[in-house]
């Protein structure tokens, strides 16, 4: 089975400031991995993938991800913290084919930022 | 983007009552999903299809069901609604050519 968990449902961070979002998961075969954001009333927009090829992974909108195998993390970070980037955060996980690629998602991280 | 949509956008209904949500897609994908949005749960799959006919439980499946008869929809009913089922439900497709999925807009359903 896999699962995947988000630490810190709430963060606040300054604008200007770095954003880490943290992510931890677990599967029994190599996994998918995925970053997910939800702004108010919207649905969900990919910001970034990792399907097994480069280990640091490059979204949208500056955000980028590292897949550490040995501490089963897949943490998000942005250098610099934009208004904009306000929104609810998702960290999902997918074991391809074995499970009918079904798509396991964290509870959520709502991130906060202040002026 | 991956031509999704769902339906209705907004629904409410009466507890007891049986209601259907449509997604559509317009790009002939094989899986399609319909997960739940709850605060505090993320979201949470209801069920999913792998193919015409083809489906299988997710981990919420309990008080719905699902068909899907032709590759471009995938309905999910509610056999008779209760207030534990208001919720945001999101039809999602997975692609082939990323291997990504893909999330419709969303259907907000409440059951007064």
């Amino acid at each position: 089975a896999q699962s995947v968990t988000q630490l810190g449902s709430h963060v606040s961070v300054s604008e200007g400031a770095l954003v880490l979002l943290r992510c931890n998961y677990s599967s029994s075969v190599p996994p998918y991995l995925f970053w997910y954001v939800q702004y108010p009333n919207q649905g969900l927009q990919l910001l970034l993938k990792y399907t097994s090829a480069a280990t640091l992974v490059k979204g949208i909108n500056g955000f980028e991800a590292e897949f550490k195998k040995s501490e089963t993390s897949f943490h998000l970070t942005k250098p610099s913290a934009h208004m904009s980037d306000a929104a609810e955060y998702f960290c999902a996980v997918s074991d391809g084919e074995t499970s009918g690629s079904r798509l396991t998602f964290g509870e959520g991280t709502q991130l906060t930022v202040n002026p | 983007d991956a031509g999704i949509t769902q339906s209705p956008r907004h629904k409410v209904t009466e507890t007891g009552t049986p209601v259907t949500l449509r997604c559509h897609q317009t790009e002939n994908h094989r899986y399609m999903y319909w997960y739940r949005q709850d605060p505090g749960h993320g979201l949470r799959l209801i069920h999913y299809s792998y193919g015409v006919k083809d489906t299988d439980k997710g981990e919420v499946s309990d008080g719905y069901s699902v068909s899907r008869s032709k590759t471009e929809d995938f309905l999910l009913t509610l056999e008779s609604a209760t207030s534990s089922q208001t919720s945001v439900y999101f039809c999602a497709i997975r692609r082939t050519d990323y291997y990504g999925y893909t999330f419709g807009s969303g259907t907000r359903l409440t059951v007064v």
